[in-house]
């Protein structure tokens, strides 16, 4: 069974701090996709991630998938409120589309 | 592009009755169609695979009989409550990928669905 370990599951930080969350897994996945989800809505995608080694930057967020494609991160400089939500990491495995999901990361930016 | 909706947004039903979700995507097509459910504050749990044409792929421990699955076309599958009782009250959301694409999946904004 294939497992994805996100951390930290909770993380409170001040305006305009930098904040990393991992996900980590003893599985290689062919697609790693990170998504945010505000409360009573669906998450959003926000990336994907395909080759080994790969970095993609969205504005302030910085993902990256690991050179063996078992684990990624994101990292997020100088939050803001806006940035408020639950980081959800994704791996797929080929397998008609599924998606294994991490545990998610509630992360909350006070002004 | 890629928009997902679902229907109801919110829906409130009494203990032993059904109740029917609508997934649609709206501006293109899907074979493939996803079933989750979340509880607060947690992450996704996948209940169903839903391919257009043929019969849902369930996850272990979910009940196909209570929990029924149709993609009837390209741009629809629903999902059927049976007999709801108050454990089934959650939020349940849809995701759909893209016909010609592989992976990535586009989430509906949920249905909180409350059984009293």
């Amino acid at each position: 069974t294939q497992l994805l370990e996100q951390s930290p599951q909770f993380l409170s930080i001040q305006e305009g701090e930098n904040l990393t969350v991992y996900c980590n897994s003893s599985s290689v996945f062919s697609s790693l996709q990170w998504y945010r989800q505000e409360p009573g809505e669906g998450p959003v995608l926000l990336v994907t991630v395909v080759t080994g080694g790969e970095v993609k930057k969205l504005k302030r967020l910085t993902f990256q998938f690991g050179d063996a494609r078992k684990d990624s991160s994101l990292h997020i400089t100088a939050a803001q409120p806006g940035d408020t939500g639950l980081y959800l990491c994704a791996g797929g495995d080929n397998q008609g589309g599924k998606l294994i999901f991490g545990q998610g990361t509630e992360l909350s930016v006070k002004p | 592009g890629a928009v997902v909706s679902q229907h109801p947004s919110r829906v409130i039903c009494k203990s032993g009755t059904s109740v029917k979700i609508e997934c649609r995507s709206l501006d293109f097509q899907a074979t493939t169609m996803f079933w989750y459910r979340q509880f607060p504050k947690k992450s996704l749990m996948l209940m169903a695979t839903s391919n257009e044409g043929s019969k849902a792929t369930y996850e272990q421990g979910v009940e196909k009989d209570k929990f029924l699955i149709n993609h009837a076309s390209l741009t629809l599958s629903t999902l059927t409550v049976t007999s709801a009782h108050p454990e089934d009250s959650s939020f349940y959301i849809c995701s759909a990928i893209p016909l010609g694409t592989s992976y990535e999946q586009y989430f509906g904004p949920g249905t909180r669905l409350t059984v009293t």
